[in-house]
């Protein structure tokens, strides 16, 4: 049972346009969100993150939505470069010794010149 | 600061053949993790080390053991190895101190491993 889920495999978006990458979840006790960024032959790479108590974080052209009513966050990237392009993964924590986190199987972002 | 660092790179091994991906991290981290990664999937936490002399079971332990040989490294052992355990290991660590729920990861950069 996937308990943080990324329906969407892959988006291609103009260069420019805003890219919009959407995670849900089901566990209720999860109460940290994070969006990484993942390129060929790397290691995820930490891009913003976003705790329950709030339903807003930007970071530059970055922008991360956390709605608890629906258990859905998403990811804004405005404007969209080519350099984008990689995998994201959506991942949640909640309570546990070690803050393990649970993530998304990925959406592939493809940003067009 | 290298941050979090894996080795080897790449690795091809035989069915029963055994070995450790080794990991090591400069950032004074207390926490550390092995995860799996496989096409189509999101990573799957195989093993975890909350703190110095303590490890736990992931998501995914069958087959694995793990080894938090001081606060800097935390190996990976395959005793066995089959061909379900072609992968894509990462190891990551975190500060895991404070408040809960805000403890970000830091990855490496991975091991390839085929199991033929």
């Amino acid at each position: 049972d996937q308990q943080v889920k990324q329906n969407s495999p892959s988006l291609s978006v103009q260069e420019g346009r805003i890219s919009i990458l959407n995670c849900d979840y089901t566990n209720s006790m999860f109460d940290y969100f994070l969006w990484y960024k993942k390129y060929p032959a790397e290691g995820p790479t930490f891009l913003i993150s976003i705790s329950s108590i709030k339903d807003k974080n930007e970071d530059g052209r970055f922008t991360v939505f956390l709605n608890k009513s629906a258990k859905h966050l998403s990811l804004h990237i405005v404007p969209s470069q080519p350099g984008d392009s990689a995998v994201y993964f959506c991942a949640a924590s909640g309570t546990g010794s070690a803050r393990q986190l649970t993530f998304g199987s990925g959406t592939q972002l493809t940003v067009l010149p | 600061n290298a941050g979090v660092t894996q080795t080897p790179k790449f690795q091809v091994l035989k069915t029963g053949q055994s070995m450790t991906l080794q990991c090591a991290q400069d950032m004074n981290h207390n926490s550390m993790y092995w995860y799996r990664q496989d096409p189509g999937m999101g990573l799957r936490l195989i093993y975890y080390s909350a703190s110095e002399g303590t490890t736990d079971k992931g998501e995914v332990p069958n087959g694995y053991n793990v080894s938090r040989l001081n606060k800097r490294e935390f190996s990976l052992r395959l005793e066995s190895a089959a061909p379900s355990q072609t992968s894509v290991y990462f190891c990551a660590s975190s500060e895991a101190r404070g408040s809960r729920g805000t403890d970000t990861q830091y990855f490496g950069p991975g091991t390839r491993l085929t199991v033929l």
